[in-house]
């Protein structure tokens, strides 16, 4: 039920783009995006619910494809606040709604 | 406004010995629990959820076990440690109603040795 990630890990220039990705083998529910600085808590960036809705939280943006049960994360013009763990998280349907799963997570390191 | 708590931040523990940690949420009812575990630089694990006092769901087989003994308690335990049970444990809480965001507690640094 892990959804899978990918890449496991990303280095930048400040300024660059990324495209972080997060796909299920189960139909979703719900997609949620976390991002983990080293040693705190996760904190979260957004959610976004079955339907191929789109959204977007400064320079970060998210979409899901349901019929491809498949989420990106994308960060545009990245800034040296963006490094840290990147993690999606899903649930499966209102049966299962009270679980959340999360993926391995993506590495990223965004570099002067 | 909603904070949740958890303690102790850090903890180092022998082999055999027992564990109990403890979470709690303050500002609002009747939340969805749930204890997560993360390796070192791996990813988050869900070990246990709680919709409810005294429901507990366990989501890994393992030598830990989770209650919940009061609305917005959430307790983590062992009755023996394994080098194994090391890592980052994280508590979070999230509204019982729709696909809400978790907001997590600032975890707890288990080392057994």
């Amino acid at each position: 039920q892990q959804p899978v990630q990918s890449p496991q890990a990303v280095i930048l220039r400040e300024g660059e783009d990324a495209v972080i990705n997060c796909s299920s083998s189960k139909a979703l529910y719900s997609v949620h995006w976390y991002r983990q600085k080293h040693g705190e808590a996760p904190v979260f960036l957004m959610i976004l619910l079955k339907g191929g809705e789109q959204k977007g939280h400064d320079k970060i943006s998210a979409s899901f494809n349901e019929k491809k049960q498949q989420s990106s994360l994308y960060l545009t013009a990245s800034q040296l606040s963006y490094s840290g763990t990147y993690f999606c998280g899903t649930e499966y349907g209102m049966d299962s709604s009270y679980k959340l799963i999360f993926g391995s997570g993506t590495r990223l390191l965004v570099r002067p | 406004s909603q904070t949740i708590h958890q303690w102790p931040a850090t903890l180092v523990q022998p082999v055999g010995s027992p564990l109990s940690l403890e979470c709690t949420v303050e500002g609002t009812s009747n939340p969805n629990l749930y204890w997560y575990r993360q390796a070192a630089g791996r990813g988050l694990q869900l070990l246990f959820y709680s919709v409810g006092i005294g429901q507990i769901s366990s989501e890994v087989p393992q030598n830990l076990s989770a209650s919940r003994p009061q609305d917005r308690q959430f307790i983590l335990s062992s009755k023996k440690l394994l080098l194994s049970d090391s890592g980052f444990y994280l508590c979070a809480w999230r509204l019982s109603v729709g696909s809400g965001e978790a907001f997590f507690g600032q975890g707890t640094r288990l080392t057994v040795v």
